[in-house]
């Protein structure tokens, strides 16, 4: 496994704003992802973040609202932007080891927007 | 697309009980299989996997066997405590491309002492 850290662990915001949330890995690690948890949901794939390159969004998710960044291989952020009460969510991040086939997550983001 | 449907919860039942969670999936191709369980106020944490027909996961006394003929994978637990009180996801993996998971909708189990 690997011991993923997410900052800040929640957060109250104002619509309008932004927030960065960072995940930090205690090892490299080739694939990241982020993902979002709204209340009482399942969890919804945003987007996987690529080191050296952009972030590969899923459907209906996009680069200005959420923008990634990957600066190596232990290290991710995501922001959301402009944010309104429908972003209140858990965020959280997970990461894959190359050819280890299972997801392990950070402990997740709780944000709410007021 | 792929997909997976887990039995609506919530779920309640006595300590010492027989626990069964169905999960069903769609996928194109030979996914892996997973559990992961969320404790409240908590992120998820892999309960199990299984990455081929038949293979058996298990832990913590939980069992999930991948059944590719009914494209299955149910959670199982002969005897369940007050601490397996949790919110359980089933997921899968493409192993295509980027290996994205997909989940399902989860599971709320209650255990009454």
């Amino acid at each position: 496994s690997a011991v993923i850290s997410q900052k800040p662990s929640r957060d109250i915001c104002q619509r309008g704003t932004s927030l960065t949330i960072q995940c930090q890995v205690d090892s490299q690690v080739t694939m990241m992802f982020w993902y979002r948890q709204q209340p009482g949901q399942s969890l919804t794939l945003i987007a996987t973040a690529n080191q050296g390159s952009e972030a590969t969004y899923e459907s209906g998710f996009v680069i200005d609202k959420f923008p990634i960044s990957r600066p190596n291989l232990t290290f991710s952020t995501l922001t959301v932007s402009n944010m309104s009460p429908e972003d209140s969510s858990i965020y959280l991040c997970s990461v894959d080891r190359a050819g280890a086939d299972t997801q392990y997550f950070g402990p997740g983001t709780r944000l709410t927007v007021l | 697309g792929n997909s997976v449907t887990q039995m609506e919860g919530p779920v309640t039942l006595s300590e010492e009980a027989f626990l069964t969670i169905n999960c069903t999936y769609t996928a194109t191709g030979y996914p892996s299989l997973f559990w992961y369980v969320q404790y409240p106020g908590e992120g998820l944490q892999l309960l199990l996997k299984a990455t081929k027909a038949d293979d058996k996961g298990s832990n913590k006394g939980f069992e999930a066997t991948y059944r590719k003929e009914t494209t299955s994978f149910h959670l199982e637990k002969g005897s369940v405590q007050v601490s397996d009180s949790a919110v359980y996801f089933c997921a899968l993996s493409d192993r295509q491309g980027a290996q994205k998971l997909v989940f399902g909708q989860g599971t709320r189990l209650t255990i009454n002492p």
